[in-house]
């Protein structure tokens, strides 16, 4: 399995409070991406990351940043959570071919905000 | 058309038999194909990428037409092990840096 770690686990948070979750990967990959999931949409793509210091928004950005400041990590923050947070949030990698390679998954952070 | 579509089951069927899945997606640019697996509660697995001539491995078949644009995943002698949904994955070349589309799943199960 490619070696990904996502932490914590498990978090419930309240609202308005700022949460953080980490991808940790020791597989020097330069793609990295954060996904939520949620029953009845599948797997949406958040953030993703191109390179140290690069990242781009994915399909539901809006709520979240990232910051990628090693090869290795990549941090997910939600400035101020919300209930519409409350997710099952997966990291992914992918090898330099990033766009043409498939993704390798954490095995996901369970949120709840209440 | 939905980016990416699948049958969301249950597939209901019983040990020995085979199974097919498909999925459409609506981009006809697309370049890569996947088929994941996904266990209750765990991180989506690739079980297999999808190849313009078909590919197999072990009891597992991919295909994929792009004339239709679809593909599909057959499951011969289906074990219990196999119960599990069925993530269609797509590369909708979005910008520069493309952008894989999930399909929402399909939900196998096989009974004894």
């Amino acid at each position: 399995d490619a070696g990904i770690t996502q932490s914590p686990r498990h978090k419930v948070t309240e609202t308005g409070t700022p949460v953080t979750l980490r991808c940790h990967q020791t597989e020097n990959h330069r793609y990295m991406y954060w996904y939520r999931q949620d029953p009845g949409h599948g797997l949406r793509l958040i953030h993703y990351s191109y390179g140290v210091k690069d990242t781009d928004k994915g399909e539901v950005s809006d709520g979240y940043s990232v910051s990628r400041s090693k090869t290795e990590d990549f941090l997910l923050t939600l400035e101020s959570a919300t209930s519409s947070q409350t997710s099952v949030y997966f990291c992914a990698i992918s090898d330099p071919e990033g766009a043409q390679s498939p993704l390798h998954f954490g095995n996901g952070t369970r949120l709840t905000v209440t | 058309r939905k980016e990416v579509e699948q049958d969301p089951g249950p597939f209901n069927v019983p040990e020995g038999a085979t199974v097919a899945f498909n999925c459409t997606y609506s981009n006809s640019a697309s370049q890569s194909f996947f088929w994941y697996r996904q266990d209750c509660r765990k991180e989506p697995k690739l079980l297999m990428s999808v190849y313009s001539s078909g590919n197999e491995d072990g009891r597992f078949t991919a295909q994929l037409n792009r004339a239709s644009q679809y593909i599909s995943l057959l499951i011969r002698d289906s074990k219990l092990s196999d119960s599990a949904t069925y993530l269609c994955v797509v590369n909708m070349f979005r910008g520069s840096q493309g952008n894989l589309i999930f399909g929402k799943g399909t939900k196998l199960s096989v009974k004894p």
